[in-house]
């Protein structure tokens, strides 16, 4: 089983559209999550932490479920510019808790 | 402004021939990281740094070496030992405990 775990899609959502992904972790020790966004042939770049409590920027929500070790991001009003790849972020058990271990991506296109 | 600077942007090698792609940060991040990635295909680790003067092994070391001389330092050489080193090399950053990683903008390596 992979450590963390992406549908690779690709979604194809219309303009304006609500979409959502998730992703399952296998490792229960595990503190620190993320969603990093990476556009074709550029770098990944940091979209959102993931909190407990569920947290929000704008046209996106995160959630955590601790339980189901299972998070995911919603996006809502898809615009043409949030057509990327979709990391799903977490960290690994070292002491440090500094080591991530990345999810293989979930492509989004968003259509006209 | 603090970032990561990775060197050259894009870099051709002939077959046996060892290359260096250099990673310079000026954000004072303990520890660096260098991850591959092939089209269509999510990041794979090769080395990592979480500390001067020391590094460790990814998934992925064959045919690959580093050097963590300098905090703000981190190169890879691609050695005539790796078979298949065309591909996306992206290096990383971050400090120490629960944050995400910072990356540099990538070197683009083709044999040729």
């Amino acid at each position: 089983r992979k450590e963390v775990e992406q549908d690779p899609g690709p979604f194809n959502v219309p303009e304006g559209a609500t979409v959502a992904f998730n992703c399952t972790y296998s490792n229960s020790a595990s503190q620190s999550f993320f969603w990093y966004r990476q556009d074709c042939r550029k770098e990944p770049k940091l979209l959102m932490s993931v909190y407990s409590s569920g947290n929000e920027d704008g046209r996106f929500t995160a959630q955590l479920n601790r339980a189901s070790q299972y998070i995911s991001l919603l996006i809502r009003d898809s615009k043409l510019s949030d057509s990327a790849t979709y990391l799903c972020v977490v960290n690994a058990d070292n002491n440090a808790g500094n080591m991530l271990t990345f999810g293989g991506g979930t492509r989004l296109m968003v259509k006209p | 402004d603090g970032g990561i600077t990775q060197s050259p942007k894009y870099l051709f090698r002939k077959e046996g021939q060892n290359v260096t792609l250099s990673c310079e940060q000026n954000l004072n991040h303990d520890a660096m990281y260098w991850y591959r990635q092939d089209p269509g295909q999510g990041l794979r680790l090769i080395y990592y740094s979480q500390i001067v003067n020391d590094f460790q092994k990814g998934d992925i070391a064959e045919g690959y070496s580093v050097s963590r001389e300098k905090k703000e330092s981190f190169p890879l050489t691609v050695t005539s030992a790796q078979k298949n080193p065309t591909a996306f090399y992206l290096c990383a950053s971050s400090t120490w405990g629960y944050y995400g990683y910072t990356f540099g903008s990538g070197t683009r390596l083709t044999v040729v």
